[in-house]
């Protein structure tokens, strides 16, 4: 079974401070994998998606980056965070084995910006 | 560009009494639909998937869409105070990054 793992869970972290999400998927290979982010009260929007190593594309312009530097890793990082980057991250895998193709989220990361 | 509304905003219901979450979107064209839940700003978990008109239950979901009508249900039947929590639609785009374009969601409660 597939297993998705997010860290950390929480962090509380200064204006102006670097910033570094990680996420893991085990038991699937070469996974589509997907950073999303809900700011408090706001709705799930889409940031970042990787297809494979190596290879991330940007959905919405937030000044974040995201890498791939493995099949099994997707990061998400900035070097200065802004106020506005408070809200939840969660990471996800598209499953493309049934007819209706579905994504899983991890259990997400709490971003607190003071 | 897809534009995703849920109703109501918030129910309550009463433990055993069935419980009916709306969905309407903008662009019939799309996809995939998706019922997610969040418990307290946790992980998604995902419900129902959805892809053609009619009726798609997993266990005590069951998820109608009538792409002609623009809008895609959630049935809950016999809900329980565990499932109180916010109820996601999300509509894919078609393309290659999976977009999903989720509505604002709708709080239920179950009361006991």
């Amino acid at each position: 079974a597939q297993t998705i793992h997010q860290w950390p869970v929480a962090e509380i972290k200064a204006v102006g401070s670097p910033l570094s999400l990680g996420c893991t998927i085990k038991g699937k290979s070469s996974p589509n994998l997907y950073w999303y982010w809900q700011a408090t009260g706001g709705t799930l929007q889409q940031l970042f998606y990787s297809i494979t190593v190596g290879q991330v594309e940007s959905v919405v312009q937030l000044n974040l980056s995201a890498s791939r530097p493995k099949d099994d890793q997707f990061i998400l990082s900035t070097e200065k965070l802004l106020l506005s980057h408070s809200g939840f991250y969660l990471c996800a895998w598209r499953d493309w084995g049934t007819s209706a193709e579905t994504l899983y989220f991890g259990s997400g990361t709490r971003l607190t910006v003071l | 560009q897809q534009k995703v509304q849920q109703s109501p905003e918030s129910l309550t219901v009463s433990e055993g009494a069935m419980a009916s979450l709306n969905c309407t979107f903008s662009d019939g064209t799309s996809n995939n639909f998706r019922w997610y839940r969040q418990h307290s700003a946790k992980g998604l978990e995902v419900l129902v998937s959805i892809f053609s008109d009619g009726e798609k239950e997993e266990g005590r979901f069951t998820a109608h869409l009538n792409r002609a009508n623009l809008h895609v249900s959630l049935h809950i039947r016999e809900p329980q105070p565990s499932d109180s929590a916010v109820y996601l639609c999300a509509v894919s785009l078609q393309g290659g990054s999976a977009k999903l374009i989720f509505g604002e969601g709708t709080k239920l409660t179950v009361s006991s």
